[in-house]
């Protein structure tokens, strides 16, 4: 079956760095998208990796190892308004998003 | 960027009764729009890929008789829940594909719409 895993929730502080967990198996793969998700509101496109590396946008950057299925979104300076839920999501080989459940992060002063 | 409306962005409705809500790409061409349903602290679950002109293709476990989308044209979809039950109620959120975008990252999200069946 497919299957996406990042952690539930997790808890940083304001001008510090964390790094966002995503482990994949999926019937193929086209690429694996991070959205960015507040409350109450659809979700706001990330980035996008479909090779190796890092990809950097500002204080956003997103990391992608196709051989170990694992992905990292990494931000850093956080600000308040960073608190929301950070989705994973892989485009199988149907070019069908396959979502993770999504990480609460909670960001305190 | 690109942008997608929904209509209503929310919906309060009596059990019983039929609900339609609207999605439309402003700016740009959707051949592909898709529907996509979210319960509190869950992720998005797909529901059904709608491709204009054509019937629309339901995930299992969606009734397609209950939730019927209509493409009619490049720039709207139409999702309607038919004699919604308390069950129904939740975030409906749909996306479109440009048609024009020769990215995967092309694929952008409605504003979600809430629904609520009492």
């Amino acid at each position: 079956g497919q299957n996406i895993d990042q952690p539930t929730e997790m808890t940083a502080t304001e001008g510090a760095i964390v790094q966002i967990n995503c482990t994949y198996q999926t019937s193929g793969f086209n690429g694996l998208f991070w959205y960015q998700q507040h409350a109450g509101e659809a979700p706001t496109f990330l980035s996008y990796n479909v090779l190796d590396g890092l990809e950097e946008k500002g204080r956003f950057s997103s990391f992608l190892s196709r051989s170990k299925g694992y992905s990292y979104l990494l931000l850093k300076e956080l600000q308040m308004k960073d608190s929301a839920s950070y989705l994973c999501a892989v485009l199988d080989s149907n070019y069908q998003l396959i979502w993770g459940a999504g990480t609460k992060l909670i960001i305190k002063p | 960027g690109a942008v997608v409306s929904q209509h209503p962005s929310r919906v309060i409705c009596k059990s019983g009764t039929s609900v339609k809500i609207e999605c439309r790409s402003l700016d740009f061409q959707a051949t592909t729009m898709f529907w996509y349903r979210q319960f509190p602290k869950q992720s998005l679950m797909l529901m059904a890929t709608s491709n204009e002109g054509s019937k629309a293709t339901y995930e299992q476990g969606v009734e397609k008789d209950k939730f019927l989308i209509n493409h009619a044209s490049l720039t709207l979809s139409t999702l309607t829940v038919t004699s919604a039950h308390p069950e129904d109620s939740s975030f409906y959120i749909c996306s479109a594909r440009d048609l024009a975008g020769d990215s995967m990252e092309t694929q952008y999200f409605g504003p979600g719409t809430r629904l609520l069946v009492l």
